[in-house]
């Protein structure tokens, strides 16, 4: 059975940092490509970011709004994603989804919060 | 970056209807096209990848159609447990890009 849990979310102030981890099973998680999704309040759907896989030199990409503030990582070693938010701010306030597009995790809440 | 349109934003219906939900992407898209059906409180699921395939263990009943820009989620007849928010995904070219959703509604 395919699984996804993201962990560390949380309440953060606004320029502070946060790091979630995604721990998977159920597939061959080094051929995976993985994104990050949130959902904000309003219920609005965005991608965050995508790592490939090693043999596609763990290339990553990322949303406009959240470049140069955000990284991707990923052990293959460990079957997990991460995401290191930095900088954050209130806006950045969601549902972060750890997926691969056709198996998605829980979700974990972040609110960033003065 | 590619803008995804999804019309009705709330589609109301009865139990048995045929049913079309719109997405209408801002350029050619190449059919890399995925639906996903979320429910209240749940994650969003995968029900049609590459505009016409079905996810392993999605009902029949749905369907996805399309091409270039205009893509189509339909649903032969709708069952009550569809009640749900439908969104389009493109994942042609990054930022890959969601549509704002389509609420469905049972009259």
């Amino acid at each position: 059975e395919v699984q996804l849990v993201e962990t560390g979310g949380g309440l953060v102030q606004p320029g502070k940092s946060l790091k979630l981890t995604c721990a998977t099973s159920g597939f061959t998680f080094s051929n995976a490509w993985m994104h990050w999704v949130r959902q904000s309040p309003e219920k609005q759907l965005e991608w965050v970011a995508q790592i490939k896989a090693k043999s596609n030199n763990y290339a990553t990409y990322y949303a406009e709004s959240v470049k140069g503030r955000f990284t991707i990582s990923r052990d293959d070693s460990k079957s997990s994603v991460y995401l290191q938010m930095n900088s954050l701010k209130e806006e950045d306030t969601a549902i972060y989804y750890c997926t691969r597009l056709g198996y998605w995790g829980q979700g974990v809440m972040v609110t960033v919060s003065s | 970056d590619i803008q995804m349109t999804q019309s009705p934003s709330v589609l109301s219906a009865s139990v048995g209807d045929r049913v079309t939900l719109n997405c209408k992407a801002s350029q050619n898209i190449n059919k890399y096209l995925n639906w996903y059906q979320q429910k209240l409180g749940e994650a969003p699921k995968l029900l049609i990848y590459n505009t016409n395939n079905l996810q392993t263990g999605i009902p029949s009943r749905f369907s996805g159609s399309g091409s270039g820009t205009d893509y189509t989620l339909t649903i032969s007849s709708l069952q009550p447990e569809d009640v749900a928010t439908y969104f389009c995904f493109q994942h042609n070219s990054w930022p890959l890009t969601f549509g704002s959703g389509t609420k469905l509604e049972i009259k």
